[in-house]
């Protein structure tokens, strides 16, 4: 299998655009995660879906930042408008129901707003 | 979430066995201990993980203390890839939302 699949790998935008990144998971998982990684805050959940359903975005920063699964193998964190606070690396991981909740992650999505 | 206390960082000879050790004192009954490590530039990805007995992997081992308060991932050998930042997490059974902490980053001396 070729692993969670993050695109774009690096995304450079300007302030007030919008911005997508995207997720693949890995064929037959039914859970998949959004993270996003920033030196002052670690590691910190965004959002996770189970069977393309929204479980818990509790972890979204503000109504700038949305999340979409329309099918099993393929997500997309959408942020409009962008804002340089937003620059971070974002990661997608994936895990299946009876896998030991063994996720598996992407890697990364490195995002620079000017 | 239960929270899990690790040192900052740590430095091993390679060549060497490591020990990395996690602290739980409020772990529940129903919690596994998962660990994760991210190397440079790459996403976080899973190394072992266990719930009350001790666990051996390709990778690494896992030592559970007793009353499971605490628990060490040793690496026999490190090597410089095994250079990276180690995620200790305590999981719910069944439940999926986990939250990393700091993590240890350990430094493998040539």
């Amino acid at each position: 299998d070729a692993g969670v699949i993050q695109s774009p790998r690096h995304e450079v935008t300007e302030m007030g655009q919008e911005v997508t990144l995207r997720c693949k998971p890995i064929s037959g998982h039914d859970y998949l995660f959004w993270y996003r990684q920033t030196m002052m805050r670690g590691l910190e959940l965004l959002i996770y879906f189970n069977n393309n359903v929204p479980i818990d975005d509790s972890g979204m920063p503000e109504d700038r930042f949305s999340a979409k699964m329309p099918n099993a193998s393929f997500s997309t964190l959408k942020i409009q408008p962008s804002e340089p606070r937003d620059s971070a690396v974002y990661f997608c991981a994936s895990s299946r129901t009876g896998g030991s909740d063994i996720q598996y992650f992407g890697a990364g999505t490195r995002l620079s707003v000017l | 979430d239960a929270k899990t206390t690790q040192p900052n960082s740590m430095e091993s000879n390679e060549e060497e066995p490591v020990h990395l050790p996690c602290n739980h004192s409020t772990i529940s009954g129903t919690d596994y201990i998962h660990w994760y490590r991210q190397l440079p530039s790459q996403g976080p990805e899973y190394v072992i993980h266990g719930l009350t007995s001790n666990v051996n992997n390709r990778m690494a081992s896992l030592a559970i203390a007793e009353d499971r308060k605490s628990s060490t991932l040793i690496l026999h050998r490190a090597t410089l890839r095994d250079a990276a930042v180690y995620y200790c997490i305590l999981r719910t059974g069944g439940y999926q939302k986990v939250t990393f902490g700091t993590g240890t980053k350990l430094q493998v001396i040539p």
